[in-house]
């Protein structure tokens, strides 16, 4: 079974704080893919990369950055973590040629 | 603007009975329209998809009708079942960029 792993379920981070994110997948996916999640908005891409040290913008990139220096793991960071970036964020990885993506069970950051 | 729009924002149907959720979107170059399911505090997990070659594809009770000339897709349950309450995402990819519709809660009744 396909395994995708977020390194935390629920964060609670002060304004202006630096923010990490971390996924991991277990199935050597080449792509992997940072989702924001809100309510009637669906999900939005902020980040994805379709290789190590490669990373392409979303739709949505703003105020993120990411970082992928291994292949199963892909980070997504807040430089400056501001109110509008409270949400559920959601990670994903698919096998480069196959569409279907694996996502992980979601961090819910609340930014105060 | 979002390249994938989705209908009903929520749905309530009676247990036994047929949850119908629709998309349109506009650009022709998608070429796999999946749908996501997507329970409480977990990630969304693929249902079913489809390829724009195909008018339907079934899979159980869960079946996509896909209608390329007005792009239009569609989730249809049957017998919809209390386990089935769960929010929905259609979404289309290109190029391995995926676009999601906004997404529907589902509520079965028992």
């Amino acid at each position: 079974d396909v395994k995708v792993t977020q390194s935390s379920r629920y964060l609670v981070k002060r304004t202006g704080e630096k923010v990490f994110l971390e996924c991991v997948q277990d199935m050597d996916h080449e792509n992997m893919f940072w989702y924001r999640q809100d309510p009637g908005l669906g999900l939005r891409l902020i980040y994805f990369s379709y290789d190590v040290k490669m990373k392409e913008k979303g739709d949505i990139p703003e105020g993120y950055s990411v970082s992928r220096e291994k292949k199963e793991r892909f980070s997504l960071i807040l430089e400056s973590a501001s109110t509008n970036q409270t949400s559920m964020y959601l990670c994903a990885s698919s096998s480069l040629g196959l569409e279907t993506q694996y996502f992980g069970p979601g961090t819910r950051l609340l930014v105060l | 603007q979002q390249q994938v729009k989705q209908s009903p924002q929520s749905l309530i149907v009676q247990k036994g009975g047929i949850s119908i959720i629709n998309c349109a979107y506009e650009n022709t170059a998608f070429d796999y329209f999946p749908w996501y399911q997507q329970f409480p505090g977990k990630g969304p997990a693929l249902l079913i998809a489809i390829r724009p070659d195909v008018s339907e594809k079934k899979e159980g009770r869960f079946t996509i009708s896909f209608n390329k000339s007005a792009k239009q897709f569609s989730l249809h349950i049957m017998d919809s079942q209390p386990g089935d309450s769960a929010t929905y995402f259609c979404a289309a990819n290109n190029f391995n960029k995926f676009y999601f519709g906004s997404g529907t809660k589902l509520n079965v009744k028992p």
